[in-house]
């Protein structure tokens, strides 16, 4: 079973300034398999990104992933207030991560 | 996209068994398979399973042994149970579709809360 970790756990920042969240996969292997999701307060979460760097349908373009292998990265340049939130990213439609906190500095 | 509905009780009582169904505007699509994903409150994501209109399902190892996923295409709705519950499985279950091409999840319904308590 794979294991995903995220780092940070929390990311404080302020609106405008970029966030970089990271996804380590305990395995290397299906690149083309790894999601990244959105979840806010009381919400389901929202696909962003799916094949680690193609974005999901309306989802704004300061969002990207990036990574291969074991190491997988999220970043969204210049944070809007709608982005302070919670992001996971999940592996091959099954394991996910514990989540990065993206809140406000 | 597609829209999803889970329903089910919201309180289920210890070492019974938890059913949910989620009701698909189509679940006949072949090009994807339908999954349950639960969240303990304020907790992460985990997956527990899914399953493609053909019958052919995937479980959570640490879930297996209790978990059956069941689809009805005539009744466009795929279904969760999850037996022997504790209190350890009162989460926000979610059901949503997958994508075998990427694996990643593009619609998920909102959510339903099943509390396990006597």
């Amino acid at each position: 079973e794979i294991v995903l970790t995220q780092s940070p756990g929390t990311l404080s920042l302020s609106p405008g300034e970029r966030a970089t969240l990271s996804c380590r996969t305990s395995q290397s292997g299906g690149s083309n398999y790894l999601a990244w999701y959105q979840q806010k307060p009381g919400q389901a979460p929202r696909l962003l990104i799916y094949g680690a760097s193609s974005r999901a349908t309306g989802i704004p373009d300061r969002f990207s992933g990036s990574g291969s292998g074991k190491d997988f990265t999220l970043t969204i340049n210049g944070l809007e207030p709608e982005d302070f939130a919670v992001y996971y990213c999940q592996h091959y439609g099954r394991t996910f991560g514990q989540g990065t906190k993206v809140e406000i500095k | 996209q597609v829209q999803l509905q889970e329903s089910g009780p919201g309180l289920v009582r210890p070492s019974e068994t938890l059913s949910l169904s989620c009701s698909v505007s189509d679940v006949s699509s072949t090009s994807h398979y339908w999954s349950w994903v639960r969240q303990p409150p304020g907790k992460g994501l985990e997956w527990i399973g899914y399953i493609y209109k053909t019958g052919i399902t995937n479980y959570s190892p640490s879930l297996k042994p209790r978990v059956t996923i069941s689809i009805d295409t005539s009744k466009s709705q795929f279904s969760l149970k999850l037996n022997s519950v504790t209190a350890a499985d009162t989460a926000v279950y979610y059901c949503a579709r997958g994508s075998p091409d990427h694996g990643d999840y593009d619609s998920w319904g909102q959510g339903t809360l099943v509390s396990v308590s006597s």
